[in-house]
């Protein structure tokens, strides 16, 4: 059964750091793409980054040079480190798995939820 | 970036009876390819989004048959034939045909 379990969110203030961590299992994690997608409060869902296989990274305009995808396929989990938070970045952070036929995303993560608040 | 607009954003159903909700996309969804990657999710209240249909009308696994999808081009159509109480929530196309991949505002379904 493909899990995603994530960890790792909570209440920062502006400026600040934080990590969020997806551990995978169920699957030959090294072999997918995963990417993390938010949902700010009562809106709706926006692509944050993703990563390939051979660690090519994406991300959004506005998270550029912010934050910072990476995985570990030997711990088969997938990274979210976040600095230089806004309060535009609350929201619940979701990881989610590639699809390996088709460019999408199959499997969801639980959601964290990061709340950037002074 | 291409933007996805649905139509309704509210759809009170009654149950049992069939719901159809639209994707328009700003601009066509055919990949240089020749296929075309729209997908719909659920997100049932409190819960992650959830894979329904991929590719315009395929349904991903474990996905009950009342719903299917339709379209091409810019226009979709996510339709679910008989309403069951546990399909509350809101839905969203989403594509993935170009970069950035880019999702409907969503329609939320809810019960009369």
């Amino acid at each position: 059964e493909v899990q995603l379990v994530q960890s790792g969110g909570g209440l920062v203030q502006p400026g600040g750091s934080l990590r969020l961590s997806c551990a995978a299992s169920g699957f030959p994690f090294s072999n997918f793409w995963m990417h993390w997608v938010r949902q700010a409060p009562g809106k709706g869902l926006v692509c944050v980054s993703r990563i390939d296989t051979t660690g090519y990274t994406s991300y959004a305009h506005s998270v550029e040079g912010r934050f910072t995808i990476s995985r570990d396929n030997a711990k088969n989990t997938l990274y979210l480190q976040m600095s230089s938070l806004t309060v535009e970045d609350t929201g619940v952070y979701y990881c989610a798995r590639g699809t390996t036929d088709w460019p999408g995303r199959d499997y969801w993560g639980q959601g964290t939820l990061v709340t950037v608040s002074s | 970036d291409i933007v996805l607009t649905q139509t309704p954003l509210s759809s009170p159903v009654t149950l049992g009876q069939p719901a159809s909700i639209f994707c328009r996309s700003s601009q066509s969804l055919v990949h240089s390819d020749g296929n075309t990657y729209l997908s719909w999710l659920q997100q049932r209240p409190g819960q992650p989004p959830r894979l329904l249909i991929y590719k315009i009308s395929n349904r991903f696994s474990g996905v009950p048959d009342r719903f299917s999808g339709s379209g091409a081009g810019t226009d979709f159509t996510l339709r679910i034939s008989r309403v069951e109480a546990e399909d509350v929530g809101v839905y969203y196309c989403v594509q993935t045909t170009q970069y950035p991949d880019t999702f409907g505002q969503g329609t939320k379904l809810e019960i009369k």
